[in-house]
């Protein structure tokens, strides 16, 4: 069965540095999510990119996020400068249409900043 | 009116006993009502899920009841086994927001043998 798939598992980094989280979604999805779930929290929707361009974003998504799909498998979330706050757990998720369609969820990545 | 809130927190069930999660939501935006089931360390994997014109919908052991003049909906877990234990969440996606999930607090279900 088609997953979706994230790298690393776990990263560390130092406060104010640059991270960029990697998926692959589903071959055939069309529409890619980012959520962090903080640890024994709720998962929190960051944004949502379809057709190259950002759906919508939470006012977690400030100036600090990006996406983009740098080719035609992956996805990425790059944080340009690591807040401690930013530790959590990122989720990529992929849904093949909209509306009803279901979200697939990655394994996620733990992000500890130090 | 984002939030959507589910309860009880924590909840622990017999084998073969039923579970029951409840979830609220007000923003009458949302089209589409998931449940996802996560283990420790997992991605939330959908359970099941229903559509606001359904009042009801089964798979296996697992029923969505859904109000929508409550705007309520809840997750029954019949003949619960030890393999159930996890944490669950309700969710409510709005199409017209990028199809955002929101999803409530999580109930951490532990089912006793």
């Amino acid at each position: 069965e088609p997953e979706v798939t994230q790298t690393p598992s776990h990263q560390v980094t130092q406060m104010g540095q640059e991270v960029i989280l990697r998926c692959v979604p589903i071959s055939n999805h069309l529409y890619f999510y980012w959520y962090r779930q903080i640890l024994g929290q709720k998962v929190e929707f960051l944004v949502s990119f379809y057709n190259n361009e950002i759906s919508e974003k939470s006012e977690i998504f400030d100036d600090q996020f990006s996406v983009e799909r740098p080719d035609g498998s992956n996805f990425t979330l790059k944080i340009r400068s690591t807040k401690l706050e930013d530790s959590a757990m990122y989720f990529c998720a992929s849904s093949e249409k909209h509306s009803t369609d279901t979200q697939y969820f990655g394994p996620g990545t733990r992000l500890t900043v130090l | 009116q984002q939030q959507v809130k589910q309860s009880p927190q924590s909840l622990i069930v017999q084998k073969g006993g039923i579970s029951i999660i409840n979830c609220a939501y007000e923003n009458t935006a949302f089209d589409y009502f998931p449940w996802y089931q996560q283990f420790p360390g997992k991605g939330p994997a959908l359970l099941i899920a229903i559509r606001p014109d359904v009042s009801e919908k089964k798979e296996g052991r697992f029923t969505i009841s859904f109000n929508k003049s409550a705007k309520q909906f809840s997750l029954h877990i019949m003949d619960s086994q030890p393999g159930d234990s996890a944490t669950y969440f309700c969710a409510a996606q709005n199409k017209a927001a990028g199809n955002k999930l929101t999803f409530g607090g999580g109930t951490r279900v532990l089912v006793k043998p």
